[in-house]
């Protein structure tokens, strides 16, 4: 079952410009999580901020999560072409530590 | 280095040939995941083990197996493909099961 959507769907900005991806959740978590994938390949864990966090920053990447309204945002600023990839969510339920769920993904596009 | 290996990365066979690909992480991780990959659908967990000899089903395990009989492996195995189960394949290994998840390079399957 997916718990974490992404919006948008896609995303197309030009080099230099920030990005901004959501992702939305549905039940209580102990942790989100933020993956990179470049078309085809493995997944590359980005970032992981906890449940009692409120924002996160690593690199040109900074996350922020809303507990309250079961959201959280991953901004990447100054973007440049390499950014080019699919991002995902994926929350850790607080209420089994078996396992991650994924979202369907955010495909941003940075065009030189 | 760190990583987790699949094998093989492509693959072509023809419904009901039984197959297995094969997941190896040198982390040292208890925890050991399978997923499917498809358009729109975002990452869907199959079958996860939380220890040696411990598995468990995800989201949509019918028509596969596993089998954790050593800490570093995790085979999966489709005893009789079906076209249905052309996707991409990864293997994941993580010190637990909502921690930060270390992706293969993933499988390519087409079940003919």
């Amino acid at each position: 079952s997916q718990q974490g959507e992404e919006d948008p769907q896609a995303l197309s900005i030009q080099e230099g410009e920030n990005a901004t991806m959501n992702c939305s959740y549905k039940t209580s978590i102990n942790n989100l999580q933020w993956y990179r994938q470049n078309s085809g390949r493995g997944l590359v864990h980005l970032i992981l901020i906890r449940s009692n966090e409120r924002e996160k920053h690593s690199g040109r990447l900074r996350v922020t999560l809303d507990t309250s309204k079961k959201s959280s945002s991953l901004l990447i600023t100054a973007s440049r072409a390499a950014d080019t990839a699919s991002y995902f969510c994926a929350t850790g339920s607080s209420g089994s530590a078996r396992q991650l769920t994924f979202g369907s993904g955010t495909q941003l596009t940075v065009l030189p | 280095e760190a990583q987790v290996t699949q094998n093989p990365r492509y693959l072509i066979t023809v419904t009901g040939k039984k197959l297995t690909v094969t997941c190896s992480q040198n982390m040292n991780h208890e925890y050991m995941s399978w997923y499917r990959q498809d358009p729109g659908l975002g990452l869907r967990q199959i079958y996860y083990s939380m220890n040696v000899e411990v598995t468990d089903k995800g989201d949509v395990p019918e028509g596969y197996k596993v089998s954790r009989k050593e800490k570093r492996n995790f085979p999966l195995i489709l005893e009789s493909p079906s076209p249905n189960q052309t996707s991409l394949y990864f293997c994941a290994s993580s010190p637990g099961g909502r921690e930060t998840q270390y992706f293969g390079p993933g499988t390519r399957l087409l079940v003919l």
